[in-house]
């Protein structure tokens, strides 16, 4: 069974600019989450999708972050545009269940200079 | 006040110890308690998780949640050098409605041979 997929890995962006990070579930999980690590704090949740609905975005920072499912596979998370306390490591997770037993992709890791 | 707390460490053992994690929470509400590990540059792994107070072992492993205290811990028993990773706990309210986790900060663990 494939795993969570992100893509890139890494992407430096300036200040100004638009960043699109794609998280890729596991086939048939119809739950994703995103959630974000800024350095030296705690992994926090950004938002919830069931197939292509937003279930819960109450972690998402403002209005410069637009999540998307299409078709309730992959999601993109555009930051538009980036600020420097934008940086940090993004990651996605599915699930089959609203519960536990997520599993997280490796992560997109994101400096804005 | 963090809803999660964790002792960030890092915490450094020779192979072979006991190790003892732990986390408090704030939220009463919490009923599904997760512990993750996280090798650099990858994802969160769920290593097991608890629904509601009690213990559950899986191999050198035991999981113990004191809702009373709101306190859960993970030990881990004769650890070896491939133990040393982060170890994230993370706690749900098991609500139908979202699948957000509340994450500790992690605890760096390192087993030297």
């Amino acid at each position: 069974e494939a795993g969570v997929t992100q893509f890139p890995s890494h992407s430096v962006i300036e200040k100004g600019q638009t960043v699109t990070l794609r998280c890729d579930p596991i086939s048939g999980h119809d739950n994703l989450y995103w959630y974000r690590r800024v350095m030296g704090k705690e992994i926090k949740f950004l938002l919830h999708f069931v197939k292509e609905s937003k279930q819960d975005e109450s972690g998402m920072p403002n209005n410069r972050f637009l999540a998307e499912r299409t078709g309730g596979t992959y999601s993109t998370l555009k930051v538009q545009p980036a600020e420097l306390e934008d940086s940090g490591v993004y990651f996605c997770a599915s699930s089959q269940t609203t519960v536990y037993g997520y599993t997280f992709g490796s992560g997109t890791r994101l400096t804005v200079v | 006040q963090k809803e999660v707390e964790q002792d960030p460490g890092p915490l450094s053992v020779p192979e072979g110890a006991i190790v003892s994690l732990n986390c408090t929470y704030s939220n009463s509400a919490f009923q599904y308690f997760m512990w993750y590990r996280q090798y650099s540059r990858k994802g969160p792994e769920l290593l097991m998780y608890t629904y509601s107070s009690g213990n559950k072992e899986d191999g050198r492993f035991t999981a113990q949640v004191d809702k009373s205290s709101k306190y859960i811990s993970l030990f881990i028993r004769d650890s070896q050098p491939s133990d040393s990773a982060t170890y994230l706990c993370a706690m749900s309210e098991g609500s139908s409605n979202t699948g957000k986790l509340i994450f500790g900060q992690g605890t760096t663990l390192q087993v030297k041979p």
